[in-house]
């Protein structure tokens, strides 16, 4: 199975601070990385489909890159609705998997 | 807008039959374009995803699940089914239903369920 490690486990910063949340894939995945936001009690949300593509509806403040093995979720100016927990996942093959999460905090 | 909701039992005994049915909303299985997925989430832990099934009823496992799994679907209900075989305390999770886009590059989970919390206990 593909393993991603995402980076940090948590954090917390203040309403406009730049947040960059990282995936690391235990082989090339190409640009099979997805990224979501899940609040607590609720479903996942797909904010980041194919490591850059913006899913419809997402503030533009979030934005992916990379490809390979490395990626980055960027949030360019946090917002007190941005709390919650990110996860990436890889769909370069199945089983897909998730990384462990990285819950961000506002301060 | 397409919804998903997820239904069965919140507590099954160890060695028994898990049962979650997800009733599509808003679309149509039966039109193609989708797969249909299941994906769970241990109690304070990341999520697991379990495996899909298109309208044909071809499906694809997590191999770590694979021997215990079984996933069907009804298009006249608009309906896709999970059963979990033989399970034990390491199954307790909430069991999310989600619909998997697919695109050039992949697939990705744009619309869920709110999930169920299933507990296995005696």
């Amino acid at each position: 199975d593909i393993q991603v490690t995402q980076s940090p486990s948590s954090l917390s910063a203040s309403v406009g601070d730049r947040v960059t949340i990282t995936c690391r894939a235990s082989q090339s995945i190409s640009s099979y990385l997805n990224w979501y936001q899940q609040k607590p009690g609720k479903a996942p949300k797909v904010l980041i489909y194919a490591a850059f593509n913006l899913q419809s509806g997402v503030p533009s403040r979030f934005s992916g890159s990379g490809s390979g093995t490395d990626f980055t979720l960027t949030i360019s100016s946090l917002q007190p609705e941005d709390f919650g927990t990110y996860y990436c996942q890889q769909n370069y093959n199945t089983p897909w998997t998730f990384g462990r999460g990285t819950k961000v905090e506002i301060k | 807008q397409v919804q998903l909701q997820e239904s069965g039992p919140g507590l099954v005994k160890p060695s028994q039959t898990l049962s979650l049915t997800c009733t599509v909303s808003g679309g149509s299985i039966a039109s193609g374009g989708y797969y249909w997925s299941w994906v769970r989430q241990h109690p304070g832990k990341g999520l697991e995803w379990i495996g899909y099934i298109y309208r044909s009823g071809s499906t694809v496992y997590n191999p770590a699940l694979k021997s215990r799994l079984s996933i069907s679907v009804d298009t006249s209900q608009n309906q896709f089914s999970l059963k979990v075989n033989s399970v034990t305390v390491a199954d307790t999770a909430v069991y999310y239903c989600a619909r998997v886009n697919g695109y050039d590059l992949g697939y990705y989970f744009d619309y869920w369920g709110q999930g169920t919390p299933v507990t296995v206990s005696s």
